[in-house]
């Protein structure tokens, strides 16, 4: 079946450092691939998103590239902030079956200090 | 501005009680969405429906229904059957294309407890 693994959290930075959060997914054929953010108390925010392979989504200095041949799609940024702290959620949309079928990772904790 | 409306925010249950959380959206989308979230097991499908007059379950339903009477709402009841329903509810909508390109688009979600 499809599933998404993400690195576990919390994950921990100061300010300014460089970003990766660990994605990987098993699906039937090319899914799209998204990462959404989680603000406290909030619900999940679209962040980036890739329909194919070897495209790059970006957003707001993320960046994550789709990954065929490691079936990946990590999360990276070169320079986080405080407001930058959130849950971090990667998710896939099988091929076939429309967005209805979205599956989701369990999300990686980041905290940003000043 | 177009999006996505739950309430209330917070809802407490007693014991043996049914409590209905309420999902608006105003995006004209057509499939809209009832996920559960607890810490630690990220999102998981209770519902989703594609089209009015219709709904399908998804990997958690026991215990809950929906209706879907009209495009723009999709309310969740969280019947007394459901043994351990405290949990951040989160609704969702999205186009249907016929791709799996399409986002869904996310309402701030509903805390249920128990009392």
């Amino acid at each position: 079946g499809n599933s998404v693994t993400q690195m576990e959290g919390p994950v921990t930075l100061s300010e300014e450092a460089f970003l990766t959060i660990n994605c990987t997914y098993t699906a039937t054929g090319y899914p799209s691939l998204f990462w959404y953010v989680q603000y406290p108390g909030e619900g999940l925010q679209l962040l980036l998103k890739a329909t194919k392979a070897d495209d790059k989504g970006s957003n707001k200095g993320f960046e994550a590239t789709y990954r065929k041949e490691t079936t990946s799609f990590h999360l990276e940024k070169g320079s986080v902030q405080v407001s930058d702290s959130a849950v971090y959620f990667c998710a896939l949309a099988p091929l076939q079956g429309g967005s209805e079928k979205l599956v989701f990772g369990k999300g990686t904790k980041l905290t940003v200090n000043p | 501005d177009g999006g996505i409306t739950q309430s209330p925010k917070y809802l407490f249950r007693k014991e043996g009680q049914n409590v209905t959380l309420s999902c608006e959206q105003n995006l004209n989308h057509d499939a809209m969405y009832w996920y559960r979230q607890d810490p630690g097991q990220g999102l998981r499908l209770i519902y989703y429906s594609q089209i009015v007059n219709d709904f399908q379950k998804g990997d958690i339903a026991e215990g809950y229904s929906v209706s879907r009477e009209k495009k723009e709402s999709f309310p969740l009841t969280v019947t007394s059957a459901q043994k351990n329903p405290t949990a951040f509810y989160l609704c969702a909508s999205s186009p249907m294309t016929g791709s799996s390109n399409q986002p869904q688009h996310f309402g701030d979600g509903t805390r249920l407890s128990i009392l």
